[in-house]
């Protein structure tokens, strides 16, 4: 079986640093993918890591450790238009399928 | 037009009603889906089509009927849904299985 694990809402203030984390127990493994979905629109692709690490990709980095099945999303000099649900996505082909899937959400609220 | 696009963003419908959402991309992937967000609850993958075959189809109920006419063109041919099946419906495509997904802004569905 499958299970995501991630905060339901989390706060910061604008210009701070936030860490969204995402626990996953599943039978294989083959990538973690993340999400940003603002209120009403699609989501749209921010990370995808396979080794564990960090990547960085300008204000957002991703972290995967496969042994403690574990992931953050870090969200630096945060701005008001970061608020937004967060979605982690782990990728097991145990089963037969390499199609994601997808955790509840964080939602991440930035105030001033 | 770029990207995912999906008709209509918005649909009422009785349940004796029958309907079709439609989504088109414009990206040359192989790969399409159909996924239902409620609130709350994880995405959930409802099919997938590939090279315009369908490689999976999660337990949905017949209510719900899929249509890939092409590698570009995906439908959801709905009929007699139930109050509980309101959502919002997000269609997605992706290079390939196992590649990062992009996602059409949804049609919010409303079974009255």
């Amino acid at each position: 079986g499958q299970n995501i694990d991630q905060p339901t809402e989390m706060t910061a203030t604008e210009g701070a640093i936030v860490q969204i984390n995402c626990t996953y127990q599943t039978s294989g493994f083959n990538g973690l993918f993340w999400y940003q979905q603002h209120a009403g629109e699609a989501p749209t692709f921010l990370s995808y890591n396979v080794l564990d690490g960090l990547e960085e990709k300008g204000r957002f980095s991703s972290f995967l450790s496969r042994s403690k099945g574990y992931s953050y999303l870090l969200l630096k000099e945060l701005q008001m238009k970061d608020s937004a649900s967060y979605l982690c996505a782990v990728r097991d082909p145990s089963g037969g399928s390499y199609i994601p899937t997808f955790g509840r959400g964080t939602s991440l609220i930035v105030h001033p | 037009e770029t990207g995912v696009t999906q008709t209509p963003r918005h649909l009422v419908m009785g349940m004796t009603n029958k309907k079709s959402l439609k989504c088109e991309q414009h990206l040359g992937h192989n790969a399409m889906y159909w996924y239902k967000q409620s609130a709350k609850k994880p995405l959930e993958l409802m099919f997938v089509y590939s090279l315009e075959e369908r490689v999976e189809n999660n337990s949905v109920p017949s209510r719900f009927s899929p249509e890939c006419p092409n590698s570009s063109h995906l439908f959801l041919h709905l009929h007699t849904l139930q109050p509980e099946d309101s959502a919002l419906y997000l269609c997605a495509s992706s290079q390939a299985e196992s590649y990062e997904q992009y996602f059409g802004p949804g049609t919010r569905l409303t079974v009255t």
